[in-house]
């Protein structure tokens, strides 16, 4: 079965680019399903951060847009996160999770296990 | 953008007792494209319902999901001591997809 593993440095310093990868495993990136990016920072509740289709399409959220790409690589069966100029606001454990829906949108049955990242000098 | 209003913030029940878990949507959700999550401490949320009440892959019957348009409940029957977790709900028919602010289900 497809799962998801999430990898990338766990501190960032503030103003800095954040990067994360999520590696596809059990199956193909390029099945026909999006991709997304959540976020939760410490104690908190769930933030969407955008996702991205096989093909390159993508949509964010419009609170980070100005920040953020999405990026797949097909050959790698991976797709990445960038999130610029971060804050200590930016603090939280990132999911990368799988939305398998097919000609439709459809909830996230498969989620990373998650990846603590700190923006701190 | 769709916001989600969960409430109560924090349930405090017993095992064996009938929960009641609510999501208000400022915006009627396309098509019920409205899921409910389960979150324990350290690991990534696991899907209840999809479909407003559609149960996914290997969810006991005990966890059913209701409602349409504006208003949707997740109810579970009977609590087992494993049920006690944050509860979340998403909609998912709109970008950007939205999270309601969870309800923490706790032992009474």
């Amino acid at each position: 079965q497809v799962q998801l593993q999430e990898s990338g440095p766990g501190l960032v310093k503030p103003s800095g680019t954040l990067s994360l990868t999520c590696a596809v495993s059990g199956g193909s990136i390029s099945s026909s399903n999006w991709w997304s990016w959540v976020r939760q920072p410490p104690g908190k509740g769930l933030e969407w951060i955008g996702e991205i289709y096989h093909s390159g399409s993508t949509n964010y959220n419009p609170s980070l847009k100005s920040r953020v790409t999405i990026s797949v690589d097909k050959s790698k069966n991976q797709f990445s996160l960038k999130l610029s100029s971060v804050t200590a606001a930016d603090t939280a454990v990132y999911y990368c999770a799988r939305d398998p829906g097919i000609l439709r949108k459809d909830a996230f049955d498969i989620w990373g296990q998650g990846t603590m990242v700190t923006v701190s000098s | 953008e769709i916001v989600l209003t969960q409430s109560p913030a924090t349930l405090s029940l017993s095992p064996g007792e009938r929960a009641t878990l609510s999501c208000g949507a400022s915006q009627s959700v396309s098509s019920s494209y409205l899921a409910w999550y389960q979150q324990k401490p350290g690991l990534a949320p696991r899907l209840l319902i999809y479909d407003a009440s559609s149960r996914a892959t290997g969810i006991p019957d005990r966890f059913s999901g209701s409602g349409s348009g504006t208003d949707f409940t997740l109810t579970i029957s009977r609590l087992e001591p494993e049920d006690f977790a944050v509860y979340y709900c998403q909609q998912y028919g709109s970008s950007p997809i939205t999270f309601g602010q969870g309800t923490r289900l706790e032992i009474k």
